[in-house]
């Protein structure tokens, strides 16, 4: 119940395309959805995360939907460029308080876009 | 930008060894964690730190793991007795509150011999 499903493992994209990757979770109690941005040899950083009181989170050419009934939030990436070429994981966590709310992961997706 | 620093960067230790990881969060971060990454694999979730205290753990992190904050600045993670199965790539993030978001190092890299 505590896994974030990922989906696909990984993507092509042609430069300038749109870029979707897909997760779904199970525990309802999760309430923060952050995805990440990995590049080789770095660790994830921050990319745009959202709350599940509002259904799409935009910023710049990132956008999160959000879905609660069906428990799948994604990832859309528009005019995918060459430099976003990495690996993206969703996560999830919920809030408690306290101590730190720990991140549970997907399996992440790697993208590659193509020129 | 203030960042997570992580030292060393890549750590070689033979097996049942000690070793310590290293981390430098953000100064003005109160939540601390450790994450690890088996190659290819999907970030997993180790420990989570607060005011002097593990808040919660993992399965992973049993007894051959601790973590300290020694001093104002470092939070280590030591692995007491090293197995092959520890190797991985380990990750420190920091965040100001347990609410997120959680600011991740650029990890070390483990490889047990």
């Amino acid at each position: 119940q505590q896994q974030v499903k990922q989906s696909p493992q990984s993507l092509i994209v042609q430069k300038g395309g749109i870029s979707i990757i897909n997760c779904a979770y199970e525990n309802t109690a999760f309430d923060y959805f952050p995805w990440y941005q990995q590049f080789p040899g770095k660790g994830p950083a921050l990319l745009i995360a959202i709350r599940p009181d509002v259904s799409e989170k935009k910023e710049g050419r990132f956008t999160i939907s959000f879905n609660k009934s069906a428990k799948q939030f994604s990832l859309h990436i528009m005019d995918s460029q060459p430099g976003d070429s990495a690996t993206y994981f969703c996560a999830a966590s919920m809030g408690i308080t306290g101590g730190g709310n720990k991140l549970t992961f997907g399996t992440g997706t790697q993208l590659k876009v193509e020129l | 930008e203030p960042e997570v620093t992580q030292t060393p960067s890549h750590q070689v230790t033979q097996m049942g060894q000690e070793v310590i990881l290293r981390c430098v969060p953000i100064s003005n971060h109160l939540y601390f964690y450790w994450y690890r990454q088996i190659l290819g694999q999907k970030v997993e979730f180790l420990v989570s730190f607060y005011n002097n205290e593990i808040s919660e753990k993992s399965e992973i992190f049993d007894d051959q793991f601790s973590v300290e904050r020694p001093d104002g600045s470092n939070f280590t993670l030591k692995i007491r007795s090293t197995k092959l199965e520890d190797s991985a790539m380990y990750f420190c993030a920091s965040s100001t509150r347990g609410i997120q978001p959680q600011h991740f190092g650029d990890g070390t890299r483990l490889s047990i011999l």
